[in-house]
């Protein structure tokens, strides 16, 4: 299984909703990262886990949250979007952080409205 | 510091020509590079990577790039283009030390002209 799951593939959701995007990956892989990509532009990091810690947040808003409830998932959770953060959430998982290439999923179209 | 140039932000080809894309790259440390495709509202496919190994790489789909460390690229080619290649391309350099150390080109959209 060499697959990044993600979960819904598209989501629309309004201003003062709470949502959750699901990422799971069965490769063993120790380190996982969430990425949002706007049209035409490429991936953007915001969070990095590693051994299922917190390793790297890029200064992303609080509302955005990462969970990351075992070795397997990776969640972010949504709450009070704008509608700015329209894009294409991205979460990639890698063997490791150093000198390992990193495996995508599919994305999650999200619409903030 | 780190960076990573796509040299054209389209590239247009007739199906069954030669598909060029240019990436050059800069690195303080010995860079582990790769080049990923994405079709439309799809996730980024791994299509090759060169970690320190053979210069001249294979990938899927037909694709190599070759490392050529004097001239700091990494430039993607396929001797023969199919519709199936038109996509966005992105050329990504990670470096060994740091844990934010993928860092993307801006892309290359290709077009296949039938």
């Amino acid at each position: 299984d060499t697959e990044v799951t993600q979960t819904p593939k598209h989501l629309v959701m309004g201003m003062t909703n709470k949502k959750s995007l699901k990422c799971e990956q069965h490769m063993g892989h120790r380190a996982m990262y969430w990425y949002k990509q706007k049209a035409k532009k490429p991936p953007e990091l915001m969070f990095v886990y590693s051994y299922e810690k917190l390793s790297i947040n890029e200064s992303v808003p609080s509302r955005f949250s990462p969970e990351c409830p075992n070795s397997s998932l990776l969640n972010l959770h949504l709450h009070a979007l704008q509608p700015e953060d329209s894009a294409l959430y991205l979460c990639a998982s890698s063997q490791g952080i150093v000198n390992t290439e990193a495996f995508f999923g599919q994305g999650t179209r999200l619409t903030v409205v | 510091a780190q960076s990573v140039t796509q040299l054209d932000s389209h590239v247009s080809v007739s199906e069954g020509t030669p598909v060029l894309l240019r990436c050059n790259y800069s690195s303080s440390y010995s860079p582990s590079l790769f080049w990923y495709v994405q079709h439309p509202n799809k996730g980024l496919q791994l299509l090759l990577k060169y970690t320190s190994a053979a210069t001249l790489v294979k990938g899927i789909n037909g694709f190599e790039a070759e490392f050529k460390k004097s001239e700091t690229s990494f430039h993607l080619t396929k001797p023969s283009a199919h519709m199936s290649d038109a996509a966005e391309y992105f050329c990504v350099v990670k470096v060994k030390s740091g844990a934010n150390n993928l860092f993307f080109g801006t892309g290359t959209r290709l077009t296949v002209i039938p």
